[in-house]
C-alpha cells in the first residue's frame, strides 16, 4: 500500500528566504507526482505535475524535483513571500490502472513579513 | 463557471439523517473524483468516475456511502444514516483523461459536513 510522508509538518520562515519542502513515498511504481497548495477553507490548487519519466518541473519561483528510485520529491520555493503561506500537499498517482491520488498530510508554511 | 463547483459549501445535519453532496466538474472533463479530508487523516480517496461509470470505488468507507454521475457531468455523493465520524470536508476533483499526456486534477472548494 502506497504511503506518502511530508516533512516537516509545519514550517515558519522570514520573507525572502529560499526553502525546501520534502515528500517521500514508499512504492516507487508511480505514474506521476503532483504538488498542490491549499489555502484555509479552500480546495486544492495544482502547482506542478511531474511525470515518472521526468526529474523536475519549474513554474515561476517553484521548482519540484523527483527521484523515483529513492521515493523522494522536493518542492523548492525561491524568495518566499507572505502570500506563499498555505498548506502544501504532495500526492502520487500509482501505476496499475488506478487514477486515484494518494496524499501526504501536508506541510503548513508560514512566511512572516 | 470555469472551475469545479460544489454545493452546498457547508452542511450541518443530525446523526442518522441522509445527506447529498453535489459536484459540477469542469466542462469537458471526463474524469471525476471524490476525496474526503478529515482532521488527522489527511486527504483520502473515495471514488473515481470515468464518464458515468465508476471503475474504482475502493475508497468508499461503508455501504452507507454511494455516488452516481449522470450525463458524464454532475455527480452526487450520498451518505445514508450519517454518523459523527462522517464529519469532514468532502472534495471533488475533475480532469481530462485520454489526451495522451498526464493532466492534473482540479479541485473544488469542498463541502464541509458536520454531523451533530
Amino acid at each position: 500500500k502506497q504511503e506518502v510522508t511530508q516533512i516537516p509538518a509545519a514550517l515558519s520562515v522570514p520573507e525572502g528566504e529560499n526553502l525546501v519542502l520534502n515528500c517521500s513515498f514508499t512504492d516507487s511504481a508511480i505514474y506521476n507526482l503532483q504538488w498542490f497548495r491549499q489555502d484555509p477553507g479552500k480546495g486544492l490548487t495544482s502547482l506542478l505535475l511531474i511525470q515518472s519519466s521526468q526529474r523536475e518541473q519549474t513554474s515561476g519561483r517553484l521548482n519540484a524535483s523527483l527521484d523515483k528510485s529513492s521515493g523522494r520529491s522536493t518542492l523548492y520555493i525561491a524568495a518566499s513571500q507572505p502570500g506563499d503561506s498555505a498548506t502544501y500537499l504532495c500526492a502520487v498517482r500509482g501505476r496499475g490502472g488506478s487514477e486515484k491520488l494518494v496524499f501526504g498530510k501536508g506541510t503548513k508554511l508560514t512566511v512572516n513579513p | 463557471g470555469a472551475g469545479v463547483s460544489q454545493s452546498p459549501s457547508n452542511k450541518v445535519t443530525e446523526k442518522g439523517k441522509d445527506v447529498e453532496l453535489r459536484c459540477d466538474p469542469i466542462s469537458g472533463h471526463t474524469a471525476l473524483y471524490w476525496y474526503r479530508q478529515s482532521l488527522g487523516q489527511g486527504l483520502e480517496f473515495l471514488i473515481y468516475f470515468q464518464g458515468n461509470s465508476a471503475p474504482d470505488k475502493s475508497g468508499l468507507p461503508s455501504d452507507r456511502f454511494s455516488a452516481e454521475r449522470t450525463g458524464g457531468s454532475v455527480s452526487t455523493l450520498t451518505i445514508q444514516r450519517t454518523q459523527q465520524e462522517d464529519s469532514a470536508v468532502y472534495l471533488c476533483a475533475s480532469s481530462l483523461i485520454g489526451t495522451g499526456a498526464d493532466q492534473p486534477q482540479h479541485f473544488g472548494d469542498g463541502t464541509r459536513l458536520s454531523i451533530l
